[in-house]
């Protein structure tokens, strides 16, 4: 059974960094793409980005390009979303998700990261 | 960025019925969508990839079709368990983009 599990979320105040991390397990990790997706309070989703195999090729989305970065651990099975410059419009769960070409086959159960003083 | 345009915002439907759900893509996206439903509390699940491909487990009454630009999905037979929000994302060119959702409710 294919499971992800999103730790890390919490409180934080603005402008302060945060670090994420899915654990995979029941499927081959390094076999498959990753990726991040976001939900704002009673919003849509938002992509935010994914990264390959061997973490030599990682999409962002343009907005959050320069203050979000994906990582990986293979031998951890773990996947990593390091967030910086935190902003009240950064508040959501943040879901991993298994990539299948491009669309999502699986998908942790979230974790809520509220950015607030 | 490919944009994803996603109606109706909301429906409601009675049981038994049959319901279409569209997104029109602002470019060819090559059937590069996928349809996704989400209950509240939960997190998205695969329905449809590939425009049209049903995922494994998701019952048949849930189908994807396309037309030029304009990608649907419809469900028939409409039961309790598919109030939901569903959601169109397209996988062709990154920035990958979702569509706004819709949110069906069952009378």
């Amino acid at each position: 059974e294919v499971k992800l599990v999103e730790s890390g979320g919490g409180l934080v105040q603005p402008g302060r960094s945060l670090k994420l991390s899915c654990a995979a397990s029941g499927f081959s990790f390094n076999d498959y793409w990753m990726g991040w997706v976001r939900q704002a309070p009673g919003k849509g989703l938002e992509w935010i980005g994914e990264i390959n195999q061997d973490s030599s090729t990682i999409n962002y989305t343009p907005s959050l390009k320069d203050k979000f970065t994906i990582s990986r651990d293979n031998a951890q099975n773990t996947l990593y979303l390091q967030m910086s410059k935190l902003g009240s419009e950064d508040t959501a769960i943040y879901y991993c998700a298994r990539g299948d070409y491009g669309s999502y086959g699986d998908w942790g159960q979230g974790v809520m990261v509220t950015v607030s003083s | 960025d490919i944009q994803m345009t996603q109606s109706p915002a909301s429906l409601s439907a009675s049981l038994g019925e049959t319901v279409t759900i569209e997104c029109l893509a602002s470019e060819d996206i090559y059937s590069n969508l996928a349809w996704y439903q989400q209950k509240p509390g939960k997190s998205p699940q695969l329905l449809i990839y590939d425009a049209s491909s049903l995922q494994d487990g998701v019952p048949s009454r849930f189908s994807g079709s396309e037309s030029g630009t304009q990608y649907s999905l419809e469900i028939n037979s409409l039961q309790s368990e598919d109030a939901a929000t569903y959601f169109c994302q397209q996988h062709h060119d990154y920035p990958f983009t979702f569509g706004s959702g819709t949110k069906l409710e069952i009378k």
